[in-house]
């Protein structure tokens, strides 16, 4: 069984600039989260959909940053414009539902000069 | 609020060893979950090991197992036979039931700060 990808796996843009990271969960899972690791941190959730509805997006800074899962399977976030304290991992993690073990991605590296 | 504190910012042992990640935790829910990851230098955060509020015997994966102590909020993660690949950073996390106006839902995970441990061959 295919893990949870992610790309790009490394990011470097300028602040103001604009970015997109995309996630593919595993085949079936119903739920995904994006989470925001900054570094020496543990991830903090941005965003977790179930299918393609919005559950939770409490923690998400939306004046900058957005969120879709088109048709309940990929997502894209986006960042604009990006702030450099956006330095971080973007993690995509998702589960068969809500209450399940979440798997990760292996991560998006932002950095934001 | 729920929060998840481990106090131990990094750990060495001795390959073949045995090691404990610390893990408390803190919630007024009596129904939630904790977990174990591995992140290694790589990024990716690999699930380790989950044990349930209800569960009554500690959880065990092959050399990982949980030491569940739900009267002093304990959580701590015990590796057997540590191996040079175990050297990673490792974070505890827990879930509970969010409930809102539009009902409740499971997911969140709440991620303490995290432990490197480094294995010394």
């Amino acid at each position: 069984e295919a893990g949870v990808a992610q790309s790009p796996r490394y990011k470097i843009i300028e602040k103001r600039q604009s970015v997109a990271f995309w996630c593919n969960p595993i085949s079936g899972h119903a739920t995904l989260y994006w989470y925001q690791q900054i570094l020496g941190q543990g991830p903090k959730l941005l965003i977790q959909f179930q299918n393609n509805g919005v559950v939770d997006d409490s923690q998400l800074p939306k004046d900058r940053f957005s969120a879709e899962r088109l048709k309940g399977v990929d997502s894209t976030l986006k960042i604009q414009p990006a702030k450099l304290e956006d330095s971080a991992v973007y993690l995509c993690a998702s589960s068969r539902k809500g209450r399940e073990t979440q798997y990760f991605g292996p991560g998006t590296r932002l950095l934001v000069l | 609020a729920q929060k998840i504190t481990q106090t131990q910012p990094g750990m060495f042992v001795q390959e073949k060893e045995a090691v404990t990640l610390d893990c408390t935790y803190d919630t007024s829910d009596q129904s939630y979950g904790l977990f174990w990851y591995k992140q290694p230098s790589s990024g990716e955060m690999i699930f380790l090991i989950y044990q349930g509020s209800y569960d009554e015997q500690n959880a065990t994966e092959g050399r990982y197992s949980l030491n569940f102590q739900k009267a002093r909020k304990s959580a701590n993660l015990v590796i057997s036979a540590s191996q040079l690949g175990d050297s990673a950073m490792y974070f505890c996390a827990m879930r509970v039931p969010d409930v809102s106006a539009g009902g409740t839902s499971y997911g969140k995970l709440t991620f303490g700060q995290g432990t490197i441990l480094t294995v010394h061959p």
